[in-house]
């Protein structure tokens, strides 16, 4: 089985900022990594995904995030933000063998202010 | 367009009654899911189908109960044995095939109690 902790459940940053959500993971064997978003009442995005190669992975909206073996780490981050990327970040875990059945995080809060 | 419809939006349950939450897929998925979101906790697996006529229990199946007739369809049955039904439940889909990692969700339903 996996886990997987959000360090932060509320994010606030000034619009053109830089943010960085921060994500571990725990697990005993190999792990494919996601970041999804929730924009309010409707389901999850796919931001990205590491499954393999490139420890440094770019996804949608000018966001990536990198993958650190030796820390299980898995952070998010966008160098500028916009008004409209408020909403909540979930990272999720899933065995490279038990396709579909991620584990989600609890969730970070991004609240992107003028 | 293809996607995955969730209905209804909202649904109140009354003390003791069983409702049924639809979730239909137009994406030719084999696999699919049914998740819990509760405030500040993530989402949790309630069930999932791989195969019609085939599904799983997932981490917290206690409670309810699924239907896998048609690829199409994975409609959640939330029983009067559910206790603490209140909450946001996303249906999501992965596909074609079994080894496709990403996850497309609907935009849920919410269910309170009356």
């Amino acid at each position: 089985a996996q886990s997987v902790t959000q360090l932060d459940s509320q994010v606030p940053v000034f619009e053109e900022a830089p943010v960085e959500l921060r994500c571990n993971y725990s697990s005993s064997v190999s792990v494919y990594l996601f970041w999804y978003v929730q924009y309010p009442n409707q389901g999850l995005q796919l931001l990205l995904k590491y499954l393999s190669g490139s420890t440094l992975v770019k996804g949608i909206n000018g966001f990536e995030a990198e993958f650190n073996k030796s820390q299980t780490s898995f952070h998010l981050r966008k160098p500028s933000v916009h008004i409209s990327d408020t909403a909540e970040y979930f990272c999720a875990a899933q065995q490279t063998d038990s396709w579909g059945k991620l584990q989600f995080g609890a969730g970070t809060q991004v609240v992107v202010t003028p | 367009d293809g996607g995955i419809t969730q209905s209804p939006k909202y649904l109140f349950r009354k003390e003791g009654q069983n409702v049924t939450l639809s979730c239909e897929q137009n994406l030719n998925h084999d696999a699919m899911y049914w998740y819990r979101q509760d405030p500040g906790q993530g989402l949790r697996l309630i069930y999932y189908s791989q195969i019609v006529n085939d599904f799983q229990k997932g981490d917290i199946a206690e409670g309810y109960s699924v239907s896998r007739e048609k690829k199409e369809s994975f409609p959640l049955t939330v029983t009067s044995a559910q206790k603490n039904p209140t909450a946001f439940y996303l249906c999501a889909s992965s596909g074609p095939g079994l080894r496709d990692e990403k996850l497309f969700f609907g935009s849920g339903t919410q269910l309170s109690v009356l």
